[in-house]
C-alpha cells in the first residue's frame, strides 16, 4: 500500500550536534513535501518545504533533502538546541488529490543538554 | 501572521452526545481540513473543504460530518460521540496548489 512513513519513531541527540530525521514515501506522483514541527500541546508548525523539481532546500539551521529515485526525504537540523525537542512530521501533497496532505507517523526528537 | 483558531482546547463529552468542533481562519483561505491525531498513527484526514458549502471525504470520515457555510469557518460534527472518537482534533487551512497548510492549536476531545 501507499505510505508516508518515518524510519525511526524516536531520536535523541546531544545539544550542539546535528540531527537527521528521515521519511520514506511511496507515491511517485507526490510533487510537494513539507516538514512540520509539533511541540507538546500545540498544533504542527511549518518548518520548510520542497518541490519535486528540487533536491535540496535550505532554511535557517534546517535543510531538506529529497531523493526521488528512492522516494526519500530527510530533515537536517544543524547545531540542535533544546528548543528543537518536538515531534517532526513529513507531509506529502499528491498530484490529483486536490489539496490533501498525507502525513507520516512522526519522529520524536529529544535534545539532551 | 496566519491564524487558525479552534474554539476549544479541551472538551469532555458523554457517549451519544452530538459534538461540534469549530474552526476559524483569518487569511481568506479556500481550503480547510480536519485531522485527528492518535499516538503511533500520525495525522489522518477526516474531511476537507475547498470552497463554501463544498466538502470531500478524507481517509476516515465515518462517524463525522462537516459544515462550511462561510469561507472562514469549518465545523466538524460528531453526530453521536463514541469512546473511540477520543482523540486530538486538528484544523488546518491553506491556499492549496502546492502550498503549506496552517494548523490550529488542536482540540483534545475525551468521550466518556
Amino acid at each position: 500500500g501507499e505510505s508516508v512513513g518515518l524510519h525511526l519513531p524516536t531520536l535523541s541527540v546531544q545539544e550542539g550536534d546535528n540531527s537527521i530525521i528521515n521519511c520514506a514515501y511511496s507515491n511517485s506522483a507526490s510533487d510537494y513535501f513539507i516538514w512540520y514541527k509539533q511541540e507538546s500541546g500545540k498544533g504542527p508548525q511549518f518548518i520548510i518545504d520542497i518541490r519535486s523539481n528540487m533536491d535540496k532546500r535550505q532554511g535557517q539551521r534546517v535543510t531538506v533533502l529529497l531523493n526521488k529515485t528512492v522516494k526519500h526525504l530527510s530533515l537536517q537540523i544543524a547545531a540542535t538546541q533544546p528548543g528543537d525537542s518536538a515531534v517532526y512530521f513529513c507531509a506529502e501533497n499528491r498530484q490529483g488529490t486536490g489539496n490533501q496532505f498525507y502525513f507520516g507517523t512522526g519522529t520524536s526528537l529529544t535534545v539532551i543538554p | 501572521d496566519v491564524k487558525v483558531t479552534q474554539s476549544s482546547r479541551y472538551l469532555v463529552k458523554r457517549t451519544g452526545e452530538k459534538v461540534f468542533l469549530e474552526c476559524v481562519q483569518d487569511m481568506d483561505h479556500e481550503n480547510m481540513f480536519w485531522y485527528r491525531q492518535d499516538p503511533g498513527l500520525g495525522l489522518r484526514l477526516i474531511y476537507f473543504s475547498y470552497d463554501v458549502k463544498m466538502k470531500e471525504k478524507g481517509d476516515i470520515p465515518e462517524g463525522y460530518s462537516v459544515s462550511r457555510e462561510k469561507k472562514e469557518r469549518f465545523s466538524l460534527i460528531l453526530e453521536s460521540a463514541s469512546t473511540n472518537q477520543t482523540s486530538m482534533y486538528l484544523c488546518a487551512s491553506g491556499l492549496g496548489g502546492g502550498t503549506e497548510a496552517f494548523f490550529g492549536q488542536g482540540t483534545r476531545l475525551t468521550v466518556v
